[in-house]
C-alpha cells in the first residue's frame, strides 16, 4: 500500500539559510500534519492542513511557512535557519479532520550546521 | 515489566515475557488516543487507538487500557518479541486535531 512520501531524506543546510520540505500524503487522504522532533525528543506538532486550508497551528515558529496543494500535497518552508531548527521533521496524512488516525512518513532529516 | 512512563523513560524485558508501558496525559478534554512505536530512523508507526467512551481495547498481542479518571493510559504487549523493542509514544488529540505526544519510553527485549 502506498504510504506517505517525505522529499527529501536529508538536508544539510548553514545558518540563515532556507529549505523546503514537501510532504506527498497517501492517495486520497487530505489532511496532512507537520512535526518536528528534535534528539531524544517526542514529535512536536507545527501545523495541519485540511482541504488546502490551515486547520490548526502548534508550536511553528514565524520563519516557518506551509501551504497544501490542489493535490493534497504539503510544502514546509523554512527561512533564516537557526542550528536549533536541526531535527526530524516528519509529515502525517489522514482521511478527514478530528478523531481519524494519522499516518505517517519516514520523516526528513535537517540538520543546519 | 512495567513503566511509568513519562517518569522512567526505558523499559527492559525478556523476550516472551508481557511488558506495560504506561502514559499520563494532561488534557481532560483530550477523546481520542493513540499509542505509536518508532523505531530508530523510522516515523511513528500506528499501533493501536482508543476512543474516551471506551476504557478498553484489545488488538493482536497488544491492549490498550484507558482510566479517565486519573488521566491515565497504558499499552500492553503480550509475550513481547526482540521485533517489538523501539520508543513507544503515546498520543492525545482534544478534537483540535492535533496529536500531541507524550515523552516516549524505549523498549528493549532481551532474548
Amino acid at each position: 500500500a502506498a504510504g506517505v512520501i517525505q522529499s527529501p531524506r536529508h538536508l544539510i543546510k548553514e545558518k540563515r539559510e532556507t529549505a523546503t520540505l514537501k510532504c506527498y500524503p497517501i492517495p486520497r487522504h487530505d489532511t496532512v500534519y507537520w512535526y518536528q522532533q528534535g534528539p531524544g525528543q517526542d514529535p512536536q506538532f507545527l501545523i495541519s492542513f485540511y482541504e488546502k486550508m490551515q486547520s490548526d497551528k502548534g508550536s511553528i515558529p514565524d520563519r516557518f511557512s506551509a501551504q497544501q496543494f490542489s493535490d493534497y500535497h504539503s510544502e514546509l518552508n523554512m527561512s533564516s535557519l537557526e542550528l536549533g531548527d536541526s531535527a526530524l521533521y516528519f509529515c502525517a496524512s489522514s482521511l478527514g479532520l478530528g478523531s481519524y488516525e494519522q499516518y505517517f512518513g519516514p520523516g526528513t532529516r535537517l540538520t543546519v550546521t | 515489566g512495567e513503566s511509568v512512563g513519562l517518569h522512567l523513560p526505558t523499559l527492559s524485558v525478556q523476550e516472551g515475557d508481557n511488558s506495560i508501558i504506561n502514559c499520563a496525559y494532561s488534557n481532560s478534554a483530550s477523546d481520542y488516543f493513540i499509542w505509536y512505536k518508532q523505531e530508530s530512523g523510522k516515523g511513528p508507526q500506528f499501533i493501536i487507538d482508543i476512543r474516551s467512551n471506551m476504557d478498553k481495547r484489545q488488538g493482536q498481542r497488544v491492549t490498550v487500557l484507558l482510566n479517565k479518571t486519573v488521566k491515565h493510559l497504558s499499552l500492553q504487549i503480550a509475550a513481547t518479541q526482540p521485533g517489538d523493542s523501539a520508543v513507544y509514544f503515546c498520543a492525545e488529540n482534544d478534537n483540535n486535531n492535533d496529536m500531541r505526544f507524550g515523552a516516549g519510553t524505549r523498549l528493549t527485549v532481551k532474548p
